[in-house]
């Protein structure tokens, strides 16, 4: 099983200025990780994620992600921030044990990015 | 190339009813999950399909079941319906479990 952690419900910030959103996962077995984007009314879309190789993953709309498996964490940046960015952001992790054994993805609580003019 | 498409968008039900939701995946996707997302609860896991077998399921009462078709459509459907039923259901769609799934813009369901 695998659970995930999103440390911060809500996250102001001023426009240009650089953003973290903090995520933190646990699982018994190695784990692929994804981060999503929701803006009012619609469904999730895919930021980026990690599968495996180099630990800095790059995705769209500038943002890029660092796996840490040591301190089992996946925090999304941003260097700058526009107003478009403002929606609420979920980190998820979905568990493998081998072959095509793989758990189901599991979600975040999610964190609302709000970015101030 | 069109997008993950669920249907009906919203829906009005009474309790005691039984709804039965829809879902197209992307073309050549043969994974499909399905999440209830609320406020309270956020986004909890329902079920997954691949090529028409059941592979994961969450831990939500029997009312709630699915199934998909070979052509990769997938039907969920919630009967006996409660108040608490009240949701978004999001389906997605992946080519297989190491890859991101797409989401469709989900079902908007009140239980009146």
């Amino acid at each position: 099983a695998q659970s995930v952690t999103q440390l911060d419900s809500q996250v102001p910030v001023f426009e240009e200025a650089p953003v973290e959103l903090r995520c933190n996962y646990s699982s018994s077995v190695s784990v692929y990780l994804f981060w999503y984007v929701q803006y009012p009314n619609q469904g999730l879309q895919l930021l980026l994620k990690y599968l495996s190789g180099s630990t800095l993953v790059k995705g769209i709309n500038g943002f890029e992600a660092e796996f840490n498996k040591s301190q089992t964490s996946f925090h999304l940046r941003k260097p700058s921030v526009h107003i478009s960015d403002t929606a609420e952001y979920f980190c998820a992790v979905r568990g493998f044990a081998g072959g095509t054994s793989y758990g189901k993805l599991t979600f975040g609580q999610g964190t609302i990015l709000t970015v101030h003019p | 190339k069109a997008g993950v498409t669920q249907t009906p968008r919203y829906l009005i039900k009474t309790r005691g009813q039984q709804v039965t939701l829809s879902c197209s995946p992307i073309s050549g996707h043969r994974s499909v999950s399905w999440y209830q997302q609320t406020p309270g609860q956020g986004l909890q896991f329902l079920f997954e399909y691949f090529s028409e077998t059941q592979r994961n399921k969450g831990n939500f009462p029997g009312r709630f079941s699915g199934r998909q078709f070979s052509n990769s459509r997938s039907e969920m459907n919630v009967s006996t319906l409660e108040l608490g039923d009240s949701a978004l259901y999001l389906c997605a769609s992946a080519l297989g479990g190491n890859y991101g799934y797409t989401f469709g813009s989900g079902t908007r369901l009140t239980v009146v």
